[in-house]
């Protein structure tokens, strides 16, 4: 079947724009996890959500970050009045149950803010 | 909390050579261990795992790692690389507990030489 897709792929901003980065989750996955990767660093977790619950939050850096998932399937990560330094790849990844030890990761979308 | 240490940012290895990547985590709580690759522009993809079961763990692609507590080690080996192992290679630490959010440590960039 399909796996994690996200879009765009690739998204230039200005300093100062607002961003939306979408996660298509594969079908009836429950678990969803946002992660941030810097240039030459490892991911780094975010957020995540269990069907539509947020039920962490403590890796977002900023209140400029704000992540929804409404009905439980797609998500949406919003990062309001972009700074140079949130410039990085960020992955979304889905697992069938929460408890689940495998998660299948999208391929990301890179963002660069100039 | 978990997090890992992988030593050594790139890592060249002569194609037909042992490929050797360390991992060393910290946990305060039995954890569980993975190993992603992440080719370019791609999502990661999980190698193996370790969820406290056999010590020995063999993967995709011929890699496996062996899970030493004693040692707090988590290391991933191949016994013979091919040009097409050249990649970005992660190793992850989640807790057996919780919403099982993944820790990374910094990677290890392969180069396979002909």
């Amino acid at each position: 079947g399909a796996g994690v897709s996200q879009s765009p792929r690739y998204k230039v901003a200005k300093r100062g724009q607002d961003v939306a980065l979408r996660c298509d989750p594969i079908s009836g996955h429950v678990s969803l996890f946002w992660y941030q990767q810097a240039l030459g660093q490892g991911p780094e977790f975010l957020t995540y959500f269990q069907n539509e619950a947020q039920l962490d939050k403590s890796g977002l850096p900023s209140d400029r970050f704000f992540a929804e998932r409404p009905e439980g399937s797609v998500s949406t990560l919003k990062i309001q009045r972009t700074q140079q330094e949130d410039s990085a790849v960020y992955l979304c990844a889905s697992s069938l149950v929460e408890g689940a030890r495998e998660q299948y990761f999208g391929p990301g979308t890179r963002l660069t803010v100039t | 909390a978990q997090s890992v240490t992988q030593l050594g940012s790139h890592v060249s290895v002569s194609e037909g050579a042992l490929v050797l990547l360390r991992c060393n985590y910290s946990s305060s709580v039995p954890p569980y261990l993975f190993w992603y690759v992440q080719y370019p522009n791609q999502g990661l993809q999980l190698l193996l795992k370790y969820t406290s079961a056999a010590t020995l763990v063999k993967g995709i692609n011929g890699f496996e790692a062996e899970f030493k507590k004693s040692e707090t080690s988590f290391h991933l080996t191949k016994p013979s690389a091919h040009m097409s192992d050249a990649a970005e290679y992660f190793c992850a630490v989640s807790a057996n507990y919780g919403n099982n959010r993944l820790a990374f440590g910094k990677g290890n960039q392969v180069v396979v030489i002909p």
